[in-house]
């Protein structure tokens, strides 16, 4: 069984103030996924990071996977309200059934104006 | 691209009812598809793995009686909930995949209340 270790839980920051969401696991993935969730709604999928060391910059967010595709990073410079939210990392695993998706708990963060 | 459809958005229903929740892939034909649950607060818990023409494939604890799953063509996967009860109040999302990199495309998610 694949686990996702996602850290913090939960986060409560001022507007302009950095932050970094971390995803780690004993296993190996194919891919890792970042989404983002609004209350009510389904997740939105922010990245998609592939090769060990990628590095993908989404305006304010960049995202990382780990050299030995084990570990992500999220990394948000100076937060905005509009960055409140659930977020989500996913890996998708190496073998069979690897379309499932192992999801970490989620990182609640809340961005105070 | 890459949108999903969930209908409908939200449900109440008695006791004792059966609800069908609906699941489209609008602009691709989704290879497989997923349905999770979630409850306030937390993370999504898969509830079934969906693959067109076959059975589906139920995670551990789930009933598979209770919560049938057929998934018709490419992009139509349907959940129904047989004999609801105040329990099965939840958040229920789909999800679809393409081929590439595994990546799965939500739902905007069904909001069931069973009285």
């Amino acid at each position: 069984t694949q686990l996702l270790e996602q850290s913090p839980q939960f986060l409560s920051i001022q507007e302009g103030e950095n932050l970094t969401v971390y995803c780690n696991s004993s296993s190996v993935f194919s891919s890792l996924q970042w989404y983002r969730q609004e209350p009510g709604e389904g997740p939105v999928l922010l990245v998609t990071v592939v090769t060990g060391g990628e590095v993908k910059k989404l305006k304010r967010l960049t995202f990382q996977f780990g050299d030995a595709r084990k570990d992500s990073s999220l990394h948000i410079t100076a937060a905005q309200p509009g960055d409140t939210g659930l977020y989500l990392c996913a890996g998708a695993g190496t073998g069979a059934g690897s379309y499932q998706l192992t999801f970490g708990k989620g990182t609640k963060l809340s961005v105070i104006p | 691209g890459a949108v999903v459809s969930q209908h409908p958005s939200w449900v109440i229903c008695k006791s004792g009812t059966s609800v069908k929740i609906e699941c489209r892939s609008l602009d691709f034909q989704a290879t497989t598809m997923f349905w999770y649950r979630q409850f306030p607060k937390q993370s999504l818990m898969l509830m079934a793995t969906s693959n067109e023409g076959s059975k589906a494939t139920y995670e551990q604890g789930v009933e598979k009686d209770k919560f049938l799953i057929n998934h018709a063509s490419l992009t139509l996967s349907t959940l129904t909930v047989t004999s609801a009860h105040p329990e099965d109040s939840s958040f229920y999302i789909c999800s679809a995949a393409t081929s590439s990199y595994n990546e799965q495309f939500f739902g905007p998610g069904t909001r069931l209340t069973v009285l």
